[in-house]
């Protein structure tokens, strides 16, 4: 099993450009979620999603849009790149149910907006 | 908002010496679960802890669940090399539903050989 895989794993943009991060998890997993990573302010969730078809917003989701129109899938999406957006991105992915279940991480996107 | 707090922010730590990183959040969780992630790499699962007062062992590593269930700490003894990284605590509010975690801002541990 190759777990939860991110791709691309490096990115530049310019200021205004668009882009599509995604996520892909070969664990049946119901959850999937959104972090960005910045230095010294750990994980911030962006959006989740409870099960296909369906997602929320997280801590952060100014200038973020995501899609989850399959179950193993989950798209991050830019419309409009700003340098405030240059962080880490990490997808993550877990079972789900009443109690709390260990977070998967993917490898990380590191993306860059000048 | 729920808000997580982790101390010291940065560890120093010379090898073979203990020290404890503590959790603490602004609100009671249901659960509380830690991540190392080692530098360049992503966060991976070490622990979760339920029960308030609970405490778990893993090898070197102590995790310890608060009495009020708002706090929590990591105690490493014996240091080594391999124990480098960030250490994440992550905690559930009771009253949130599904899986949705808010994550400390960690503490970055260094070790000195």
């Amino acid at each position: 099993n190759a777990g939860v895989t991110q791709t691309p794993k490096f990115r530049v943009l310019k200021t205004g450009q668009s882009m599509t991060l995604l996520c892909a998890q070969d664990m049946n997993h119901e959850y999937m979620y959104w972090y960005r990573q910045d230095p010294g302010m750990g994980l911030r969730l962006i959006h989740y999603s409870v099960g296909e078809g369906t997602t929320a917003k997280g801590e952060v989701p100014d200038g973020y849009n995501v899609s989850r129109l399959k179950k193993q899938n989950f798209l991050l999406g830019l419309e409009s790149a700003a340098p405030s957006q240059t962080s880490v991105y990490f997808c993550a992915s877990s079972w789900a149910g009443q109690g709390a279940y260990e977070q998967y991480f993917g490898p990380g996107t590191r993306l860059t907006v000048t | 908002g729920q808000q997580v707090m982790q101390i010291p922010q940065y560890q120093h730590v010379q090898e073979g010496e203990d020290f404890t990183t503590y959790c603490n959040s602004s609100t009671t969780l249901s659960n509380i679960q830690w991540y190392k992630q080692r530098p360049g790499g992503h966060p991976v699962f070490l622990i979760q802890l339920v029960k308030s007062g609970e405490v778990k062992k893993q090898k070197r590593l102590t995790f310890q669940f608060g009495e009020a269930k708002k706090n929590s700490s990591l105690h490493i003894t014996a240091t080594q090399t391999t124990d480098v990284g960030t250490y994440f605590c992550a905690g559930k509010p009771q009253k949130a539903a599904g899986n949705k975690l808010t994550f400390g801002g960690g503490t970055r541990v260094l070790v000195k050989p």
